[in-house]
């Protein structure tokens, strides 16, 4: 069961502009959502994460932007750089006493053009 | 400080076999969680192990099994491998079970790429 749905697919954008990456949840348990980073042959790298008591999270060119009502979560990277390039994934877990599982997006491959 | 790790790192092996995958956490973590990633897809979560107790698994058939050792090292276990076992196979290790004061973040290594012909 596809609990996480990411979109688009693949994305491409020029240098300088800004990649927006959406991604919406059926489980209204989850209660933490991160974004990870891959590289090619390299394994997911988080790059940011947000909780639902805040609809917004800023770490220097990158914004998770939240909404619990619609379920809906986006990843903004603004003045993206041609080192963006990679595929990017979504994620959910719900932190209980058993530990959290990440529940994964599909993931959205991500070219910048210099 | 050393990431987790993880052998090997490519491994190619027919229909019918058996695989070991090895993960060696991050210093002082004693949650290891396992992974499955299909070509162009997003990782499966297969199982997590805790202080050295199955914690979670996901929805994976029973030839899938793990272990987590006293040093908290792991490993996995896939029993007659189907083609579509070729994956790329992830383990994360994180610092706790449960945390009442923050995420318990989870951690990747690069991953062990598993090929079935």
């Amino acid at each position: 069961q596809q609990q996480v749905k990411q979109s688009p697919q693949s994305l491409i954008v020029q240098k300088g502009g800004i990649s927006i990456i959406n991604c919406a949840y059926e489980n209204t348990a989850f209660d933490y959502f991160p974004w990870y980073q891959q590289f090619p042959g390299k394994g997911p790298a988080l790059l940011i994460a947000i909780r639902p008591d805040v609809s917004e999270k800023k770490e220097g060119r990158f914004t998770i932007s939240f909404n619990k009502s619609a379920k809906q979560f986006s990843l903004h990277i603004m003045d993206s750089q041609p080192g963006d390039s990679a595929t990017y994934f979504c994620a959910a877990s719900v932190e209980e006493t058993s530990g959290s599982r990440l529940t994964f997006g599909e993931g959205t491959q991500l070219t910048v053009n210099p | 400080d050393a990431g987790v790790t993880q052998s090997p790192t490519h491994l190619i092996k027919t229909r019918g076999q058996q695989v070991t995958l090895r993960c060696s956490p991050i210093s002082g973590h004693k949650s290891v969680s396992w992974y499955q990633q299909v070509l162009g897809q997003g990782p499966q979560f297969i199982f997590q192990y805790y202080e050295k107790e199955e914690r979670g698994r996901g929805n994976f058939p029973d030839r899938f099994s793990a272990r987590q050792f006293p040093n908290y090292s792991s490993e996995l276990n896939v029993n007659a491998l189907l083609l579509g076992d070729s994956a790329l196979y992830l383990c994360a290790s994180s610092l706790n079970r449960i945390s009442s004061l923050r995420t318990d973040t989870q951690y990747f290594g690069p991953g062990t790429r598993l090929t079935v012909l």
